[in-house]
């Protein structure tokens, strides 16, 4: 099944130490998204790839970097990870065209920061 | 985005129909409505969504008023599955603005 993949579901950081969390698509969508949700608030987007273009959330942290090798693939960089960093992090993906689809989303990266 | 509110909780008894309402009175002529779901600890899931027509799938009913300024996503026959949080989002279809902004949503809890 075409699907939305986050790799480990689970990963534990030290307190500074640099983490890449990962999402694969077999969508072929050609915007992805990273978002970032802490417990019990609602997903608040951090930034998102529409093809190779960039876009940054206004008020996501320097902290926070992204990469997109492929179309397949996107990876969400924590350069300092914080205590504050502790969350779930969550990847979707999109079709924008004349009739953008819905988003479809991974089922998150849990981050736990020691 | 428009702003949209949803109570807070709701509980629905199994087998019978939930009906979660949705505020979105500021709502734009080019915005649709769209409805997620997250149960717990997976990712979000997307229900249906509607311009201003009503709209079944194999999922839920959506039901929005003449005047698009509410609207009720209905799940038929509740099952303990259904447990999750609902999030009612107004999006635009088709121009540059695609993004998805999520509110705080309305925990559905079906108890047996």
């Amino acid at each position: 099944d075409a699907m939305v993949i986050q790799n480990p579901r689970y990963q534990v950081t030290q307190f500074g130490k640099p983490v890449t969390l990962s999402c694969s698509q077999t969508l072929n969508h050609n915007v992805m998204y990273w978002y970032q949700q802490k417990s019990s608030q609602a997903p608040k987007l951090l930034f998102h790839y529409y093809d190779k273009d960039f876009n940054n959330e206004a008020d996501t942290p320097d902290n926070f970097q992204s990469r997109r090798p492929n179309t397949s693939f996107c990876f969400l960089d924590i350069r300092s990870p914080g205590l504050g960093d502790a969350a779930m992090y969550l990847c979707a993906t999109s079709r924008k065209g004349p009739d953008n689809s819905p988003l479809h989303f991974g089922n998150g990266t849990r981050l736990t920061v020691t | 985005d428009a702003k949209t509110t949803q109570p807070t909780s709701m509980d629905c008894a199994e087998g019978r129909a939930a009906n979660l309402p949705c505020n979105h009175s500021t709502i734009s002529g080019n915005e649709y409505v769209y409805w997620y779901r997250q149960i717990h600890s997976q990712g979000p899931q997307y229900i249906i969504h509607g311009l201003k027509n009503n709209e079944t799938n194999e999922m839920a009913s959506l039901i929005i008023t003449e005047d698009r300024k509410s609207s009720t996503l209905i799940l038929p026959h509740a099952t303990l599955r259904d447990t999750a949080v609902y999030y009612c989002i107004v999006r635009v279809v088709g121009g540059s603005n695609y993004k998805l902004t999520f509110g705080k949503g309305t925990l559905l809890t079906v108890n047996p």
